[in-house]
């Protein structure tokens, strides 16, 4: 199984509601990632766990809040966004952390903020 | 900082035509590079790979070599077909480990029949 998994496909939400998106990848990977992406836009780092620890939160407000409940999934935990906040949310893992390892992502999630 | 910049589009070709995309890096570190695909609606999906200089990386026809004297990581293929029409990005490892990439601000590529 070579594939990141990402749901759900579509979401669309009010600013006042709570969220999560899901990502899960069975490679056996121990590095994950969240990347955002604009309309028209390259990814933009978000967060990095590494051996389901945090290492990296690129100054992400707090409205966005990840979890790595374990090696296979990474969950974004969504509350009180704003509007700005719409764009493709990717997902990435990568086998650990070892130089040049390429990052494999998923189909992403389309979130649109109302 | 780390960087990358490659030529922005649209580009457009005609089928069978030669490709070249620029891509250029920030010589900080000693990055890894790739080049990563996207089609509409879809997420990324890595096209090659170099992780020292002098690497060529290639895959279904696109191949790249990894420049250090030009910090340099241009993608090429011979005769590009319809089906490659996409969205090409470049992008650089920023360190050493699992602390994501860096990407360019992607490449649009048409084909015409």
């Amino acid at each position: 199984d070579t594939e990141v998994t990402q749901t759900p496909k579509h979401l669309v939400m009010g600013m006042t509601n709570k969220k999560s998106l899901k990502c899960e990848q069975h490679m056996g990977h121990r590095a994950m990632y969240w990347y955002k992406q604009k309309a028209k836009k390259p990814p933009e780092l978000m967060f990095v766990y590494s051996y389901e620890k945090l290492s990296i939160n690129e100054s992400v407000p707090s409205r966005f809040s990840p979890e790595c409940p374990n090696s296979s999934l990474l969950n974004l935990h969504l509350h009180a966004l704003q509007p700005e906040d719409s764009a493709l949310y990717l997902c990435a893992s990568s086998q650990d952390y070892q130089r040049g390892r390429e990052q494999f992502f998923g189909p992403g999630t389309r979130l649109t903020v109302l | 900082g780390n960087s990358v910049t490659q030529m922005e589009g649209p580009v457009t070709l005609s089928e069978e035509a030669f490709l070249t995309i620029n891509c250029t890096y920030t010589a900080t570190g000693y990055p890894s590079l790739f080049w990563y695909v996207q089609y509409p609606g879809e997420g990324l999906q890595l096209l090659l790979k170099a992780t020292k200089a002098d690497d060529k990386g290639s895959n279904k026809g696109f191949e790249a070599t990894y420049r250090k004297e030009t910090t340099s990581f241009h993608l090429e293929k011979g005769s590009v077909q319809v089906s490659d029409s996409a969205v090409y990005f470049c992008a650089r490892t920023r360190g050493g480990g699992a602390d994501g990439l860096t990407f360019g601000k992607g490449t649009h590529l048409i084909i015409q029949p």
